[in-house]
């Protein structure tokens, strides 16, 4: 099954501490893309980091990285030096090709962080 | 302006009543998807269309229906409106880019629609 798994409900994380959130999925493909989605409470999903499979570097943006294991496939998010404006939703999601081209998405169940 | 615009926002309606949804974007993209979000369950694609005439059945499609009248809108509808259809429900944009990657194309999100079905 072609599934996304975010194991933590919620996490609880202290202004300026970090914090990482952890996320699995499945896959028979070896190119695909990966993405961490924020969605505060304004409920607008927000693009975080993106990853691409093929790449051995992991993604950074500014206070958020990921840590990429591909053979175990995985990919969390840490987020550094934390803000009250961190508090949010996370969806971890990731590409899944339906014909040569394109591509729908997964999505894992999120995480709720509290800062 | 927002690129991704859905109305309504909230909305309220009854079991048995006919609805819809729509979805309006103004960044040239021809891919357009919807989705639903319940607590616990993340979202969930319900349809989604790659251009104007092709469209696609998601996870969740039974009990819904779209319909794409222009590359820029993208309507869904609950024909006869059930309470376990109570959910947040969103459109999306994306685009292929020019770069040659594929796959990697951002979805962009509208505000989302919240719907409670009585």
């Amino acid at each position: 099954a072609q599934t996304v798994t975010q194991s933590q409900p919620e996490m609880s994380v202290q202004e300026a501490e970090t914090v990482t959130l952890s996320c699995t999925y499945d896959t028979s493909e070896s190119d695909y893309y990966l993405f961490w989605y924020k969605q505060p409470p304004s409920r607008q999903m927000i693009l975080v980091i993106r990853q691409e499979a093929y790449k051995q570097q992991n993604a950074t943006e500014n206070r958020f990285s990921v840590n990429f294991q591909k053979a175990a496939k995985s990919f969390s998010l840490k987020i550094s030096d934390s803000q009250l404006g961190d508090a949010a939703m996370y969806f971890c999601a990731r590409n899944l090709r339906v014909t040569s081209g394109t591509y729908k998405y997964i999505f894992g169940t999120g995480t709720r962080l509290k800062v | 302006d927002a690129d991704v615009t859905q109305t309504p926002r909230n909305r309220i309606t009854k079991t048995g009543k006919r609805i819809m949804l729509e979805c309006s974007q103004t960044k040239g993209h021809d891919r357009m998807y919807w989705y639903r979000q319940d607590p616990g369950l993340g979202l969930r694609l319900i349809y989604y269309s790659f251009d104007v005439k092709d469209i696609n059945k998601g996870e969740i499609s039974d009990g819904y229906s779209v319909s794409r009248q222009a590359q820029a809108k993208f309507s869904l509808s609950l024909e006869s409106a059930i309470p376990n259809q109570t959910a947040l429900y969103f459109c999306a944009t994306s685009d292929p880019g020019t770069s040659g990657r594929r796959g990697q194309e951002t979805q962009y999100f509208g505000p989302g629609t919240r719907l409670l079905v009585l």
